[in-house]
């Protein structure tokens, strides 16, 4: 059973528009929610995170909200660039220190 | 900056032969992980580890042992490779922080296994 789902599975905008990425989750009991951006070839970084005792953080174009009723959070890319294409994935962590659950992952291409 | 490194790079095994994968971080972390990524599958857990000696079952441990002789190290063994098990393997490490878990991955190794 996937712990953490997400969409959509890719996505297309132009540059300067705004991106959307969506993750719904399953346990009640996740409490920390890191994004991870890849680009080809590379591992993944941590791009923000959120507690669930928050609802909206920000950082520059990225801001990640989250809403614990509904059991979703999202990635809200502002001004997208170029250099923003790459792959995303949303991840969540319940009481298991350091055991993080993926999603599948937004392949994301940002046309100038 | 957090430095985890894989080896080799790249790998064709063949079926049957046995496969070890490595990684190596300098963060001094207590936790490092395996990984496989496979195209709408994402990132899944394969072993995992809290220390030197320790080593845990993720989601997808069958087919796969894992080894953390020391702090720095820990690597992935494929006993019997199959080509289900061509992929591309990550190893990261982190601290379990409670507020902020990051973790720091690795290149990654692309395993073929005819």
């Amino acid at each position: 059973q996937q712990q953490v789902r997400q969409s959509p599975q890719s996505l297309t905008v132009w540059e300067g528009g705004t991106t959307v990425l969506t993750c719904s989750y399953e346990d009640s009991t996740f409490n920390y929610f890191p994004w991870y951006q890849q680009f080809p070839g590379e591992g993944p970084a941590l791009l923000i995170s959120i507690l669930s005792v928050s609802d909206k953080k920000e950082d520059g174009r990225f801001t990640t909200f989250f809403n614990k009723r509904e059991k979703k959070l999202s990635l809200h890319i502002i001004d997208s660039q170029p250099g923003d294409s790459a792959t995303y994935f949303c991840a969540g962590r319940g009481s298991a220190l350091g055991r993080l659950h993926f999603g599948a992952g937004t392949q994301l291409i940002v046309i100038p | 900056e957090a430095a985890v490194t894989q080896s080799p790079r790249n790998k064709v095994a063949v079926t049957g032969g046995k496969v070890t994968l490595s990684c190596n971080q300098t963060n001094n972390h207590n936790n490092m992980y395996w990984y496989r990524q496979d195209t709408g599958h994402g990132l899944r857990l394969i072993h995992y580890s809290y220390g030197a000696g320790s080593t845990e079952k993720g989601d997808i441990p069958d087919g796969y042992k894992a080894s953390r002789p020391s702090q720095e190290n820990f690597s992935l063994i494929l006993e019997l490779a199959t080509p289900s098990q061509t992929s591309v393997y990550f190893c990261a490490s982190g601290d379990g922080g409670i507020n902020q878990d990051t973790q720091y991955f690795g290149p990654g190794t692309r395993l073929l296994v005819l």
